[in-house]
């Protein structure tokens, strides 16, 4: 079973700059998830997708952030424009289904530098 | 604010011996815990999940839950090398899982 697919698996961009990342989930896998994670803290979660739809953005900056889940598949991260504070490792994840108990399957992550 | 607290550590333990990792969490209607392991520079990923009161153990892992008094924890036994990582502590309830800093574990040799 091919596992979550992100891509870039790097990125510098300078402040101001745009920037976009891209999420394959696990097939079949309903929910999809965005989370950010600075350097030494845990990933904080930006956007949840139940299929195409969102279930929670509430973290989501949404004067420079947007995200969007097009046929409950592949999902975008767009950050315009970048901080340097954005620095940091954005995370995909799905799961099979939106429940309380369930586990969380990881891409490798995008690295984002900010200069 | 929901939230998750972990001891950030570093949690330096001597090959062979116990690891043993904690977790406080605030919101009492949490339903699901997970410990995640993450290699420097790689994603987390999942290594225990536990939904009741008590002990689950899976191999050398076990995890602990206390719902009273809003704990968890992970020992690691015959603790390798190996398992030198930081471990994620996260907590799900009302669809939505958050995760604590994580404490880092070394495992010397």
């Amino acid at each position: 079973e091919a596992g979550v697919a992100q891509s870039p698996r790097y990125k510098i961009i300078e402040k101001r700059q745009s920037v976009a990342f891209w999420c394959n989930p696990i097939s079949g896998h309903a929910t999809l998830y965005w989370y950010q994670q600075i350097l030494g803290q845990g990933p904080k979660l930006l956007i949840q997708f139940q299929n195409n739809g969102v279930v929670d953005d509430s973290q989501l900056p949404k004067d420079r952030f947007s995200a969007e889940r097009l046929k409950g598949v592949d999902s975008t991260l767009k950050i315009q424009p970048a901080k340097l504070e954005d620095s940091a490792v954005y995370l995909c994840a799905s799961s099979l289904f939106n429940s309380e108990n369930e586990k969380l399957f990881f891409g490798s992550g995008t690295q984002l530098s900010v200069l | 604010q929901k939230e998750v607290e972990q001891n950030s550590g570093p949690l330096s333990v001597p090959e062979g011996a116990i690891a043993s990792l904690n977790c406080t969490y605030s919101d009492r209607g949490s339903q699901s815990f997970f410990w995640y392991r993450q290699y420097s520079g790689k994603s987390p990923e999942l290594i225990m999940s536990i939904y009741s009161n008590g002990d689950k153990e899976d191999g050398r892992f076990t995890a602990q839950l206390n719902k009273a008094s809003q704990y968890v924890s992970l020992l690691i036994r015959d603790s390798q090398p190996s398992d030198s990582a930081t471990y994620l502590c996260a907590v799900s309830g009302g669809f939505k899982t958050i995760f604590g800093a994580g404490t880092r574990l070394f495992v010397k040799a």
